[in-house]
This record gives C-alpha cells, sequence and structure tokens, in this order.
C-alpha cells in the first residue's frame, strides 16, 4: 500500500468536459505537489499547497488542499487535448526530508 | 543551463550484472533523488541526498548503492541487476523535498 493513493486511475474525457482527480492518504502533510508527465519525458511541476485548505488556480486548473491536510484534489474546467498526460501528486511529510509521489492518474482528453 | 542529465537512456543487462546510471545536475542544488516509476504505481523513492557526503534510504533501496562526492553528481549503482529491476528510473534535484523538483529524462531499463 502506497502512501497516497490516486483516484481515478484511468479517465478517458471528451473535450470540453469537466473532471475532477483526488489524492487521499492517512498521513497529514506539511506540503503537497502536483506534477504532469508526458510520455518518455519527467514529471514537471504543476503547483505546490503548503496550507490546510488552501485553493490555487492555474487556468483551468484548480487544486485544493484538505484542511486536514491528507488529501487533495484537481479539478479541469473544459479539458482540452493538450491536458492529456500523467497527473501526481506528492508530498512531504512532517518532520521527514523526502518526497511521496501517489499511484498517478492518467488522462486522455478525446477531441 | 542543461538542468538535470541522465546517461545512459536505454540500458539492457543480464541477470547478475552490475551498472552505474549517471545523473549530474547544474543549478547548484544541495536535494538530489533517485526514482523508480513503474505501471500503476507512480513514483517510488529509492535513495535521496540532502548535500555532498550525505544519503539516505527511500522507500525502495534494496538493491541499489548511492553515493554523492560533489554537489552536482549523484550516480546510482545496481549491484547485481535482477529482472525485478525492470523500470524507468528518474533523477531529480530541488532546493529541498517541499520546492519543485527538476526530473532528468530517465533511463529505461531492462534485465532479462
Amino acid at each position: 500500500t502506497q502512501l497516497l493513493e490516486q483516484s481515478p486511475q484511468f479517465l478517458s474525457i471528451q473535450e470540453g468536459e469537466n473532471l475532477t482527480v483526488y489524492c487521499n492518504s492517512s498521513s497529514v502533510f506539511s506540503s503537497l505537489q502536483w506534477y504532469r508527465q508526458e510520455p518518455g519525458e519527467g514529471p514537471v511541476l504543476l503547483v505546490t499547497v503548503v496550507t490546510g485548505g488552501e485553493v490555487k488556480k492555474l487556468k483551468r486548473l484548480t487544486f485544493q488542499f484538505g484542511d486536514a491536510r491528507k488529501d487533495s484534489s484537481l479539478h479541469i474546467t473544459a479539458a482540452q487535448p493538450g491536458d492529456t498526460g500523467l497527473y501526481l501528486c506528492a508530498g512531504v511529510l512532517f518532520g521527514a526530508n523526502n518526497l511521496f509521489f501517489g499511484t498517478g492518474t492518467r488522462l486522455t482528453v478525446i477531441p | 543551463n542543461a538542468g538535470v542529465t541522465q546517461t545512459p537512456k536505454f540500458q539492457v543487462l543480464k541477470t547478475g550484472q552490475s551498472m552505474t546510471l549517471q545523473c549530474a545536475q547544474d543549478m547548484n542544488h544541495e536535494y538530489m533523488s533517485w526514482y523508480r516509476q513503474d505501471p500503476g504505481m507512480g513514483l517510488r523513492l529509492i535513495h535521496y541526498s540532502v548535500g555532498a557526503g550525505i544519503t539516505d534510504q527511500g522507500e525502495v533501496p534494496n538493491g541499489y548503492n548511492v553515493s554523492r562526492s560533489t554537489t552536482e553528481d549523484f550516480p546510482l549503482r545496481l549491484l547485481s541487476a535482477a529482472p525485478s529491476q525492470t523500470s524507468v528510473y528518474f533523477c531529480a534535484s530541488s532546493y529541498g523535498p517541499s520546492f519543485e523538483q527538476f526530473f532528468g529524462p530517465g533511463t529505461r531499463l531492462t534485465v532479462l
């Protein structure tokens, strides 16, 4: 069992639809990051959230950090084919010196 | 800046062989880490380093060794390759675990 579980594991939607990806844990994190990875490349940071209840927006992407700092969500409005990729959450536990990644959500947006 | 570089890009080994995956960064980052990526499991931390001369184990360290003699370089050594080590390996660097991780392009390793 991994520290951060993401759901769904796979998501295939039509262009223009909305979607939400979830990142859940039973542990408390000091900060949480979201990355997007395209085939054959390394992950690229989208956002970092550090305060419980924090909401950050990046164009059509909205990120939320849970009040209890155990979970996070990524909501995409009006998905576009360019949003296709593997979305990964990653968190740092309080007092820890390393970053744990979630299991990933593979998103496909069909034109 | 080249960012994070990894070599080789692809490698095929036979069971029992050893090899070193190279990783270098030119951003003067203190924190470097190695991950392996397997289908359905995201990225799992193998080893990490908070500075030259300091390394520590991650989630899946067995079968791998690391050293950090300089800030720039963080090689990963496979001591005796096993088919279970077939994976894509990523090296990353940053100012610390809570900061943006800059990833290399990855090494795809197959162990026969």
